[in-house]
């Protein structure tokens, strides 16, 4: 069972915003970094987001990410069709001395 | 071009042994610590463990330490994942990654190998 919890499923309509959350506790978000990877099914997953909201050069724009206190929470505008894939959250766990991914969320385009 | 590339699908049955492979290539192999994550069908992301090249240090998750084996081979830039007596329940997709950060407080991965997919059936 994972230490980091995400909604099971969000949607919206193409041209909007989703956000999805990602839950954890001190031990894990509240002290260390956060990272998003987005994952289409039968491909490995990518990196979105970096150190709670650095993004790789490759990354648009239309992908924010964010921490407050013990969640983290990664945005999408702009929605597309081809944003419609799992996403996860990801980070290190101080106390368990491991690294740790979130629950996944996934995205639907209406 | 970072890449890490690994070893083809395999299919096994309960008790065999089994080690997979993750070749790094387009970048300094001994300086980033190379991950494990398993994804079952279906299902989400599991961390595994992680190791890093220059000194074989391992971390490892409690869930999977004492059932599988990361090793190296720094002379052809290339990670091991090793089970010595596979159950049905090992099977799933099987990830490696490269680490982005040397700091351990910073768990990025990028990028990631094509996924090996073992099945472990009778």
């Amino acid at each position: 069972q994972s230490v980091l919890t995400q909604p099971p499923s969000v949607s919206a309509a193409p041209g909007q915003k989703v956000t999805i959350s990602c839950s954890g506790s001190s031990s894990n978000i509240g002290n260390n970094f956060v990272s998003w990877y987005q994952q289409f099914p039968g491909t490995a997953p990518k990196l979105l987001v970096y150190e709670n909201s650095k993004r790789p050069s490759a990354i648009p724009d239309r992908f924010s990410g964010s921490k407050s206190g013990t969640s983290a929470t990664l945005g999408i505008t702009g929605l597309q069709t081809g944003d419609e894939a799992d996403y996860y959250c990801g980070t290190w766990d101080s106390s368990l001395s491991v690294g740790v991914f979130g629950t996944g969320t996934k995205v639907t385009v209406l | 071009e970072v890449q890490l590339v690994q070893s083809g699908a395999e299919v096994k049955e309960p008790g065999e042994s089994l080690k997979i492979s993750c070749r790094g290539s387009g970048y300094s192999f001994f300086s980033h610590w190379i991950g494990w994550v398993r994804q079952m069908p279906g299902k989400g992301l599991e961390w595994m463990g992680i190791i890093y090249p220059t000194d074989s240090n391992t971390i490892y998750s409690p869930s999977f330490r004492g059932q599988v084996t990361i090793s190296v081979d720094k002379s052809i830039n290339t990670a091991y994942l090793q089970w010595s007596s596979l159950k049905a329940s090992d099977t799933a997709i099987y990830y490696c990654a490269r680490r982005i950060k040397w700091d351990l407080l910073q768990d990025s991965f990028d990028p990631w190998g094509q996924g090996t997919l073992v099945t472990v059936s009778s």
